[in-house]
Formats: C-alpha cells, sequence, structure tokens
C-alpha cells in the first residue's frame, strides 16, 4: 500500500500570507504512460464533507479560488495557498489514485495566527 | 447538480452488521463512474474503504476486505455498504462519493455518524 505523510501536522498563517502544506507518497505515483501524478487535494470543514481542489496534482477543480495552487512530481507534493483567508480555515488532505487503495494523508489543520 | 445522502441506522451494537446506503441524484449511476465509501473516526483521518463500478464491479480496502459488502442498485440510483461483525473501532463518519474514473472524488455525501455502542 501507499503511505502518504504530509507536513507539518498543523500550521498558523496571518490572513493575506502563503500557507504551504507538503505531502509525501512512500512511491511514485507519477504514471509514465500519461505523464500524469495521480494526486489530490481535499479541503475538510467541520460538518462538512471533504471538498475537492485539485487533481492530477496542479489541476483545480471548477469553482476553486486561484489562489489555490498544486505543485510536485513523483513523491514530493506541495499544496500552496497564495494569500490566506478566513474561510481557508480547515483540514487538508492529500490523496494518491494511483494504486488500490486509495490513501489518504493524516491532515495538515491549517489556522490563523 | 449532482447530490449524494447517506441513510442508515446511527447505532449499531458491537458484532452486528453496519448498513449503510446511499441515494444518487442529479446523475444515473448507471451512466458510469464509480461510487465510494470513505469514513473518518472522531478525532482522525479520512480512510478510503472501497468502491463500485456502474457495472457492478468492486474494490474493497483489504485493512476491512473480509468484512465489506458494497452493492449498487441501478433502478433506485444508488448504492450500499455492508460492513460485518463491527467493534467500536469501525465508530466513524461514514461518506458516500462519486468517484472520477481516474480515482478523485468529485462529489460527497454530507455524511453520517455510525456509532458502534451496547
Amino acid at each position: 500500500d501507499i503511505v502518504m505523510t504530509q507536513s507539518p501536522d498543523s500550521l498558523a498563517v496571518s490572513l493575506g500570507e502563503r500557507a504551504t502544506i507538503n505531502c509525501k507518497s512512500s512511491q511514485s505515483v507519477l504514471y509514465s504512460s500519461n505523464n500524469k501524478n495521480y494526486l489530490g487535494w481535499y479541503q475538510h470543514k467541520p460538518g462538512q464533507p471533504p471538498k475537492l481542489l485539485i487533481y492530477w496534482a496542479s489541476t483545480r477543480e471548477s469553482g476553486v479560488p486561484d489562489r489555490f495552487s498544486g505543485s510536485g512530481s513523483g513523491t514530493d507534493f506541495t499544496l500552496t495557498i497564495s494569500s490566506l483567508q478566513a474561510e481557508d480555515v480547515a483540514v487538508y488532505y492529500c490523496q494518491q489514485y494511483y494504486t488500490t487503495p486509495y490513501s489518504f494523508g493524516q491532515g495538515t489543520k491549517l489556522e490563523i495566527k | 447538480q449532482v447530490q449524494l445522502q447517506e441513510s442508515g441506522p446511527g447505532l449499531v451494537k458491537p458484532s452486528e452488521t453496519l448498513s449503510l446506503t446511499c441515494g444518487v441524484s442529479g446523475y444515473s449511476i448507471s451512466s458510469g463512474y464509480y461510487w465510494g465509501w470513505i469514513r473518518q473516526p472522531p478525532g482522525k483521518g479520512l480512510e478510503w474503504i472501497g468502491h463500485i463500478y456502474h457495472s457492478g464491479n468492486t474494490y474493497y480496502n483489504p485493512s476491512l476486505k473480509s468484512r465489506i459488502t458494497i452493492s449498487v442498485d441501478t433502478s433506485k440510483n444508488q448504492f450500499s455498504l455492508k460492513l460485518s461483525s463491527v467493534t467500536a473501532a469501525d465508530t466513524a463518519v461514514y461518506y458516500c462519493a462519486r468517484q472520477r474514473d481516474s480515482g478523485w472524488s468529485d462529489y460527497w455525501g454530507q455524511g453520517t455518524l455510525v456509532t458502534v455502542s451496547s
């Protein structure tokens, strides 16, 4: 099974500042035949279901603000929020869908400093 | 728009079977995609349970495989989860979700808390 490890576990950032969350997979999630990274990012707020932000490691889901961006390839990935807004307070998860069982990182709790 | 809604008992006794159904509206399950279940134990992260293709093909997380059954009823546009021999460790919020062919989940139900307790 692929193990996903996020860092940090929690993060406090001032409003308007940049937030960066890292995700590392125990093996590459880059599929060589199509050069796509099978990696997604979700935002999870209390009392709500997770919301898809990013798929293919860097493609924003429709309707997601452009302050959210994803990068990385192979085993190392980053979710960046360029200018933190109050509504971005949430737990963020990465997920690999390269191979079943699809697996999530442990989550990163993002708060306002 | 696509909507999913979980339903089922909120309390299950230890050793019994947890049964949940996910009703889908705004999209016909028989049109395609995978349909999956994910859970979140209290205070913990997300765990992918398994999925079913519209044709009925399934994949289960090996950590739960011996206890899980996921089925689909295209006539009712719903799919279901059964988890047998539950223990307190199965207490969680259970989510159903539509899963794109490549693997990410783009629509989720609101989630339902299932508590395992006598």
